[in-house]
C-alpha cells in the first residue's frame, strides 16, 4: 500500500526550463492538492482538484499549471522556472474536500539556479 | 479568508514534561482541524482529525482540542519524550470547498 507516491525527490533546473512534478495516490480518493513549503511559510497551496476532472487555483498558483489526469493522478507543471520556485513541493489526497484526514507524498526538493 | 496561527514557532522542554502546542484560526466555520507532525526533509503525518461537531480527539499521549468558537485548538502532548522532536502543524479544512490551510508550524525540541 503505496498511499501517495512523488517523483521526482530531487531536482536542480536552470531558470527558464521546464518540467512536470508527478503525483499518484492508490487510495481511490477524490480529492488531490498540491503545496510548496518555505522556510517560515508553512505549508501553502498551490492548486487543488476536488474531484477528477477538475482544478482550481489556491493561494500561490502563479507560475505553475496542473492535470488532474484521471483519479489517481494529480501533476504540476512549471513552464519556465525561476529562481522563487526553489522549495519543497507535497502533493496530499483525502477522500473528498473537508473530508477524514490528509494523506501526504514525501516530497519534491526542487531548487532553480 | 481564512488563517492559521501556531504559537509558539520553536519550543525546547527537558523530557517528560507536559506540553500544550496552539493553532488559532481566524474563520468559525470549519469542517474540521487536523494536526500533523513532520520531521526534517519528510513528509506530512497526520496525528490527529477533530471533526466540527467534536470538542476533542485522543491518541496515545497526545490529546487535542477544538474550540470552534474562540477560533482555537490545543494539541496537549503528555511525558514527552525526544523521539517527540519534531515539526508539528495544524491545519483547518473550511470554505465551500474545504481546502487545507495550514499554520506555520512549532518546531519542538524534548531534551534528554
Amino acid at each position: 500500500n503505496a498511499g501517495v507516491t512523488q517523483t521526482p525527490k530531487f531536482q536542480v533546473l536552470k531558470t527558464g526550463q521546464s518540467m512536470t512534478l508527478q503525483c499518484a495516490q492508490d487510495m481511490n480518493h477524490n480529492s488531490m492538492y498540491w503545496y510548496r513549503q518555505d522556510p517560515g511559510m508553512g505549508l501553502r497551496l498551490i492548486y487543488y482538484s476536488a474531484s477528477e476532472g477538475t482544478t482550481d487555483k489556491g493561494e500561490v498558483p502563479n507560475g505553475y499549471n496542473v492535470s488532474r489526469l484521471n483519479k489517481r493522478e494529480f501533476s504540476l507543471r512549471l513552464e519556465s522556472a525561476a529562481p522563487s520556485q526553489t522549495s519543497v513541493y507535497f502533493c496530499a489526497s483525502i477522500p473528498s474536500l473537508g473530508q477524514a484526514e490528509a494523506f501526504f507524498g514525501q516530497g519534491t526538493r526542487l531548487t532553480v539556479v | 479568508k481564512q488563517e492559521v496561527t501556531q504559537i509558539p514557532a520553536a519550543l525546547s522542554v527537558p523530557e517528560g514534561e507536559n506540553l500544550v502546542l496552539n493553532c488559532s484560526f481566524t474563520d468559525s466555520a470549519i469542517y474540521n482541524l487536523q494536526w500533523f507532525r513532520q520531521d526534517p526533509g519528510k513528509g506530512l503525518t497526520s496525528l490527529l482529525l477533530i471533526q466540527s461537531s467534536q470538542r476533542e480527539q485522543t491518541s496515545g499521549r497526545l490529546n487535542a482540542s477544538l474550540d470552534k468558537s474562540s477560533g482555537r485548538s490545543t494539541l496537549y502532548i503528555a511525558a514527552s519524550q525526544p523521539g517527540d522532536s519534531a515539526t508539528y502543524l495544524c491545519a483547518v479544512a473550511s470554505g465551500n470547498t474545504g481546502k487545507l490551510i495550514f499554520g506555520q508550524g512549532t518546531t519542538l525540541q524534548v531534551k534528554p
